[in-house]
């Protein structure tokens, strides 16, 4: 998986939750990204950041934030959870252009009761 | 319409044959394509990346640009039972400079021993 890591792998929690989950890398590639993934829709974008302190919001950025304070570890939190955001979460980087390969990390399962 | 359109398959192929599997655009700008395997259950991982028009191999996988006509394609020969996966096509709309990719809803692709 490229160097990826995603914790925590599964989480099962309640609405109204807040919930962070967290992707690290070892490649220290400029560029991370957050995707859900859910049957009839593909991977959507919710957040991307192009380096330390900077992002921008994807296609599905509803009800999600996101911090980025080093190289490595780009955050996704859900400040309020819902059981629409059930789904399975991709963190994936990319070296030096985000139109350039993208490579992802092994997924978190969230199931939101 | 959607930005990326994939036929949702499933596409069942018999082992030793060619496998098919397209994808139209809407986006005339786009400039990068790509296309991901996902084994259920796992990550989206690169299988093939193709800038210009015309054809790019990679050993047992070909893929086929034709900007023109906004389709892109993968071919994959002498199709084994370890190519049964669901294939994601990817495109980067809008050209360079943009930082994001447009995913497909995904193929899936049995091989039939």
């Amino acid at each position: 998986d490229a160097g990826i890591t995603q914790s925590p792998r599964h989480k099962v929690t309640e609405t109204g939750t807040p919930v962070t989950l967290r992707c690290h890398q070892t490649e220290n590639h400029r560029y991370m990204y957050w995707y859900r993934q859910d049957p009839g829709h593909g991977l959507r974008l919710i957040h991307y950041s192009y380096g330390v302190k900077d992002t921008d919001k994807g296609e599905v950025s509803d009800g999600y934030s996101v911090s980025r304070s080093k190289t490595e570890d780009f955050l996704l939190t859900l400040e309020s959870a819902t059981s629409s955001q059930t789904s399975v979460y991709f963190c994936a980087i990319s070296e030096d252009r985000g139109w350039e390969t993208q490579y992802f990390g092994p997924g978190t399962r969230l199931l939101v009761l | 319409q959607k930005e990326v359109e994939q036929n949702s398959g499933p596409l069942s192929v018999p082992e030793g044959a060619i496998a098919s599997l397209n994808c139209t655009y809407s986006d005339r700008g786009s400039q990068s394509f790509f296309w991901y395997r996902q084994y259920s259950g796992k990550s989206p991982e690169l299988i093939m990346s193709i800038y210009s028009n015309g054809d790019k191999e990679d050993g047992r996988f070909t893929a086929q640009l034709n900007k023109a006509s906004q389709y892109v394609s993968l071919l994959i020969r002498d199709s084994q039972p370890s190519d049964s996966a669901t294939y994601l096509c990817a495109v980067n709309p809008l050209g360079f400079g943009n930082e994001k990719l447009t995913f497909g809803t995904g193929t899936r692709l049995t091989i039939i021993p």
